[in-house]
C-alpha cells in the first residue's frame, strides 16, 4: 500500500477561524512533509517531519503550526490566516530523511480557501 | 546547489503522437532524478526514478526517461500519447540543499492531448 491520505478534501475558513489539516500514511515512512502548491506552480516545501521530530521549517509564519502525534499521522493547524493562504496543500512521506533516493508519496492535497 | 530546468511550460500532441517533456539539471554531485505526474485537483503522482542502476528508466503508463550526463538531461517520453495523459508533469532533483537532501522541483510541464 503506498497511500498517503488526507482530509478534508475542501476546506473554507474564515480568517479568523482556527482550523487543521490531517495526513496519514501507513507505510512505515519516518519522514513527511507538508507542502504549499498555488495555481500552475510546483509545490512549495513548508515542514519536514523525521522520526516525529521537526526537522525543516522553511520560514512558514507561525499562523501555520505543524504537529507529528505519531510516526503515522501529521498535522497542519491553521490560525488567522489570510487570502494569499488559499491553495493546495500536500502532504507526502518517504522511507527516510537522508537517502536522496527515497522517492517522494504524496497525498490528494487539501484545498484550502480563506474568505 | 541542485536545480531543474523545464524546457516548454506547455506542450501539446497529437493522440497517437510521441510525447517528449525536456529536463535539464544541474548538480554538483550525482543526482538523483524524478519525474512527477499532477492530473487536474489532484496530488502528485511517481512516473519514474533514476538512481543511477541504469540510465534508461521505465515508469508506469508507458513512460520512460533517459539519463545522459553529458547533456545534464533526463527527458520523459512516451511514444504513443493517450487523451488520459493531458496533465502537469514536474521534473525533481533531490540532493543536498540547505543542510539536507531536499526535492526541488521545476516548474512544470502542461501536456494537452488533442483527438
Amino acid at each position: 500500500d503506498t497511500e498517503v491520505t488526507q482530509t478534508p478534501k475542501h476546506l473554507v475558513m474564515g480568517m479568523t477561524n482556527k482550523k487543521s489539516l490531517k495526513c496519514e500514511q501507513h507505510m512505515g515512512h519516518r519522514a513527511m512533509y507538508w507542502y504549499k502548491q498555488k495555481a500552475k506552480k510546483p509545490p512549495e516545501l513548508m515542514f519536514v517531519y523525521s522520526y516525529e521530530k521537526l526537522s525543516i521549517n522553511e520560514s512558514v509564519p507561525s499562523r501555520f503550526s505543524p504537529e507529528c502525534p505519531n510516526s503515522s499521522l501529521l498535522n497542519l493547524h491553521l490560525h488567522a490566516l489570510q487570502p494569499e493562504d488559499s491553495a493546495l496543500y500536500l502532504c507526502a512521506s518517504s522511507q527516510d530523511l537522508g537517502a536522496s533516493s527515497y522517492e517522494q508519496y504524496f497525498g490528494p492535497g487539501t484545498r484550502l480557501t480563506v474568505t | 546547489a541542485q536545480s531543474v530546468t523545464q524546457l516548454g511550460s506547455h506542450v501539446s500532441v497529437s493522440e497517437g503522437a510521441l510525447v517528449l517533456l525536456r529536463c535539464n539539471y544541474s548538480s554538483s554531485v550525482p543526482p538523483y532524478l524524478f519525474w512527477y505526474v499532477q492530473y487536474p485537483n489532484q496530488g502528485l503522482q511517481l512516473l519514474l526514478k533514476y538512481t543511477s542502476a541504469a540510465t534508461l528508466v521505465k515508469g508506469i503508463n508507458g513512460f520512460e526517461a533517459e539519463f545522459k550526463k553529458s547533456e545534464t538531461s533526463f527527458h520523459l517520453t512516451k511514444p504513443s500519447a493517450h487523451m488520459s495523459d493531458a496533465a502537469e508533469y514536474f521534473c525533481a532533483v533531490r540532493g543536498p540543499s540547505g543542510g539536507y537532501n531536499k526535492l526541488i522541483f521545476g516548474a512544470g510541464t502542461r501536456l494537452a492531448v488533442h483527438p
